[in-house]
């Protein structure tokens, strides 16, 4: 059973330019998760998405960036006009159902953004 | 708003020893999880054990047990046993039942030497 993929697993932007991050979840599971690590720093909520709905975004910048998971195919990320402090591993979670009780986050290797 | 403090940046242990890394939250919620993930140089992060709040047996796997400690709000993971491969930043993690995400604390970076 493959697990979260994510790619690139490395992007290079120069300032201004767009990012998009792709991420498949694991086989079965319908609730995706972003989050974002800044360097020597825990991860950060982003936003939380199931197949064509947004369901928290509360933790994503207003400006700037956008995340989709459409009925078909991977959930983007997107990143528009890239800043430096935009630099940062950007991980994809997965899980089957929201409820915790018996279910669990699995993360994907991340993709790691380097804006120049 | 939920918090997760992990007091330690830094710790370390010789192969084969015990160590106990420390995480205290905060939350309001009476039904909530709490994770230990691992983060190694690959930085692939990876499930380590999980507790449900309502349970007041403490969650083992294999070498990896944790004290949980609800009235305290206290998660702590002890590695028993210690071997190289532990060597990674240790994350605890909250999760409240009636929300989506995952609170992170700020990671320990465990060492372990031979």
């Amino acid at each position: 059973n493959a697990g979260v993929m994510q790619n690139p697993r490395h992007l290079v932007r120069r300032r201004g330019q767009e990012a998009r991050l792709r991420c498949s979840p694991m086989k079965g599971h319908s609730h995706v998760y972003w989050y974002r690590q800044l360097p020597e720093e825990g991860l950060k909520f982003m936003v939380y998405l199931q197949k064509e709905n947004i369901i928290d975004e509360s933790g994503m910048p207003k400006e700037r960036f956008s995340a989709e998971f459409p009925k078909e195919g991977p959930s983007i990320l997107r990143i528009q006009q890239v800043v430096r402090g935009d630099s940062a591993a950007y991980f994809c979670a997965s899980s089957p159902r929201t409820s915790p009780s018996t279910d669990t986050q699995y993360f994907g290797p991340g993709t790691r953004l380097t804006v120049l | 708003a939920q918090t997760v403090t992990q007091s330690q940046p830094e710790m370390s242990v010789q192969e084969a020893e015990t160590v106990t890394l420390s995480c205290t939250y905060d939350t309001s919620e009476s039904d909530y999880y709490l994770f230990w993930y691992k983060q190694p140089p690959s930085r692939q992060m990876i499930l380590v054990i999980r507790q449900e709040a309502y349970k007041q047996q403490n969650a083992t796997e294999n070498r990896f047990s944790v004290n949980f400690q609800k009235a305290a709000k206290s998660f702590s993971l002890k590695i028993s046993d210690s071997q190289l491969g532990d060597a990674a930043m240790y994350f605890c993690a909250y999760w409240a039942a009636s929300g989506s995400r995952l609170t992170f604390g700020e990671g320990t970076q465990l060492t372990v030497n031979p």
